[in-house]
């Protein structure tokens, strides 16, 4: 069973531009949730959806949006990109019942310059 | 452990010797608990999980043992290998909107040394 794929791998923005991330969970998987992971601020909960709905969200401010579509894969995006917004940002797909683990991908790397 | 900015809680061992990383949790109403262990350029990895209605837990070379009365909780790593070098962060989650919802500790790094 292949497992939750990322893209792009890498990506370097600028200031004020937005973004756009990918994230296919593993098939059969219901709930994606979405990490950043700093130096600073270690992994940190984004949201969380479940069939198409947002269930969960974290302390994050309205510039970072996420969607899932039918088939369960997710899109995030940060608008109005800032410096500090540079991180590893994680993607997570579970069966989506309570206490199911988290299997994650590898991850985007953005920079902001 | 805790970290301070870029520096995470460094655990060296031999190869062969068991490993202890520590964790203190805050939520007491976290009531479902995991390990994960990152290599570098990799996602998280789960590694074992454990609910608040049992106190121990083992899979494959792995323990992870719960105090709830002190909020702590610990993963040991029988027989160490150079595999298993690696940041294991913990994390403790409660029940939201259906799921759980994990806080991760901030991670300690596991060196083996062969």
């Amino acid at each position: 069973k292949a497992g939750v794929t990322q893209t792009p791998r890498y990506l370097i923005k600028t200031r004020g531009q937005q973004v756009t991330l990918s994230c296919s969970p593993i098939s059969g998987h219901r709930s994606v949730s979405w990490y950043q992971q700093t130096p600073g601020q270690g992994l940190q909960f984004l949201f969380e959806y479940f069939s198409e709905t947002q269930r969960n969200k974290g302390n994050f401010p309205g510039r970072f949006s996420g969607r899932q579509f039918s088939n369960s894969r997710s899109e995030m995006n940060v608008s109005t990109l800032e410096l500090g917004d540079s991180a590893l940002y994680l993607c997570a797909s579970s069966i989506g019942h309570a206490d199911s683990p988290l299997h994650f991908g590898n991850g985007t790397r953005l920079t902001v310059t | 452990g805790e970290s301070v900015g870029l520096h995470l809680p460094t655990l060296s061992v031999q190869e062969g010797d068991n490993s202890i990383i520590n964790c203190a949790y805050s939520n007491s109403a976290s009531d479902y608990f995991i390990w994960y262990k990152q290599e570098s350029g990799k996602g998280p990895q789960f590694i074992i999980d454990i609910r608040s209605n049992m106190d121990k837990r083992q899979g494959q070379r792995v323990t992870v043992l719960l105090n709830k009365t002190v909020k702590h909780l610990s993963l040991q790593i029988a027989a160490t290998q150079p595999g298993d070098s690696a940041v294991y962060f913990c994390a403790e989650s409660y029940p939201s909107g259906g799921s759980y919802i994990p806080t991760f500790g901030r991670g300690t790094s596991l060196i083996v040394h062969p």
